[in-house]
């Protein structure tokens, strides 16, 4: 079936570098795209979020790129700090039939470390 | 906002008994619920949606009489494991969405860790 995978399960970097987070979905109709951070142990955190009529969106810190030409989905975090070390998932939802709820599809996972 | 909070955090059980994980939204309405599955370094799997007043919907491979949902107010959804038994063992979680003006953003709990022995 069709899945949202990601190129890289880690990423260490230095603190203060920018992280760059990839992601590549196979569902060419999913519409609505969102990161979350999951720290061990804990429930995802919303990071952001983008709909498919755009491609580009800025958070704090945050910017997520969406290239639907290549169905490539990407997270940038600024000047990446040790609390932004966590897991970081993407997730698509895919609007089938016009109904108004999609089912969130999680990403497999990238590992990001950030060393002091 | 958007709190959404999960008891226990931790739950040790004997194989053959029944838990029960409570899934709250501290300060919204969710007319939604989901509930997860996360086995370690792995995604989280989708395991049911629950709307507020009826039944849940199940996602393929899930029994739903070995996870009984009930998701009885806007602000409260519970998932009862039944007969647990050690491949149960997993983190739970669940996550809330308002709905309401198209805000279809899920908000997770922190998770449940049950550990059957």
């Amino acid at each position: 079936g069709e899945s949202v995978g990601l190129h890289l399960p880690t990423l260490s970097v230095q603190e203060g570098d920018n992280s760059i987070i990839n992601c590549a979905y196979s569902n060419s109709a999913s519409d609505y795209f969102i990161w979350y951070k999951q720290e061990s142990g804990k429930g995802p955190q919303f990071i952001i979020d983008i709909r498919s009529n755009m491609d580009k969106r800025q958070g704090q810190r945050v910017t997520v790129l969406l290239n639907k030409t290549v169905k490539h989905l990407s997270l940038q975090i600024a000047a990446t700090q040790p609390g932004d070390s966590a897991v970081y998932f993407c997730a698509e939802i895919l609007h089938a039939g016009g109904t108004s709820y999609g089912k969130l599809t999680f990403g497999q996972g990238t590992i990001l470390t950030v060393h002091p | 906002g958007a709190v959404v909070s999960q008891h226990p955090s931790r739950v040790i059980c004997k194989s053959g008994t029944s838990v029960k994980i409570e899934c709250r939204s501290l300060d919204f309405q969710a007319t939604t619920m989901f509930w997860y599955r996360q086995f370690p370094k792995k995604s989280l799997m989708l395991m049911a949606t629950s709307n507020e007043g009826s039944k849940a919907t199940y996602e393929q491979g899930v029994e739903k009489d070995k996870f009984l949902i009930n998701h009885a107010s806007l602000t409260l959804s519970t998932l009862t494991v039944t007969s647990a038994h050690p491949e149960d063992s997993s983190f739970y979680i669940c996550s809330a969405s308002p709905g309401a003006g198209g805000d279809e953003t899920q908000y997770f709990g922190p998770g449940t860790r049950l550990l059957v022995l």
